[in-house]
């Protein structure tokens, strides 16, 4: 039940395509929903949260899509570049805990 | 600092030897936290500090594992008589609260056992 499962795995997309990765979790108690970027040899780093009061967030070209009642949520990125391939991971995290739980990441190739 | 730092950024070690990797928080970040990330694989959950106290060590692999945070700043991951299995990135983070409070990550030590 604290699973949160990624998919797909990996992705390949033409540069000025759409990007989606989805993520799917059991916990109905979890009210905190990140995503990060990582790059290789570097640490994760926050790209865009949303909170489950929401259905849609966007920043930029990065828009969370929630669905409460399916329990997941994905993440779109819209006229996808060169620069934004590398491996995103979702989380999810309960008001009052410390610990992330994170999806086992997508590796992002976004062709020239 | 800027953001989180972690040395060394690379360790190349001889299993059955210890290894320790430190992490440096941003400052006045109560809450930090070790992950490890294995080859092609997501963030395992180590253990979490807050302050100098270590609530749940209940992630941590092994008795071989262990942690400390002194004067609610560096912590420092221990790993004794390491095994290749060891093997990974270990990834530190901390945040503002322990609430709530978004992860910010350093760039990882990566460790190699042979």
């Amino acid at each position: 039940q604290q699973q949160v499962k990624q998919s797909p795995q990996s992705l390949i997309v033409q540069k000025g395509g759409i990007s989606i990765i989805n993520c799917a979790y059991e916990n109905t108690a979890f009210d905190y929903f990140p995503w990060y970027q990582q790059f290789p040899g570097k640490g994760p780093a926050l790209l865009i949260a949303i909170r489950p009061d929401v259905s849609e967030k966007k920043e930029g070209r990065f828009t969370i899509s929630f669905n409460k009642s399916a329990k997941q949520f994905s993440l779109h990125i819209m006229d996808s570049q060169p620069g934004d391939s590398a491996t995103y991971f979702c989380a999810a995290s309960t008001a009052g805990t410390y610990k992330y739980i994170f999806g086992t990441g997508t590796r992002l190739k976004v062709l020239a | 600092g800027a953001g989180v730092s972690q040395s060394p950024s690379n360790k190349v070690t001889e299993k059955g030897k210890d290894v320790e990797l430190r992490c440096d928080p941003i400052s006045g970040h109560t809450a930090l936290y070790w992950y490890r990330q294995s080859l092609g694989q997501g963030l395992e959950f180590l253990i979490y500090f807050q302050g100098n106290s270590a609530p749940d060590k209940s992630g941590l692999p092994s008795d071989r594992f262990s942690a400390e945070r002194t004067g609610g700043s560096v912590s420092t991951l221990t790993i004794q008589r390491t095994q290749q299995e060891d093997s990974a990135v270990y990834l530190c983070a901390s945040s503002l609260a322990l609430v709530g409070g978004t992860q910010y990550f350093g760039p990882g030590t990566r460790l190699l056992v042979l």
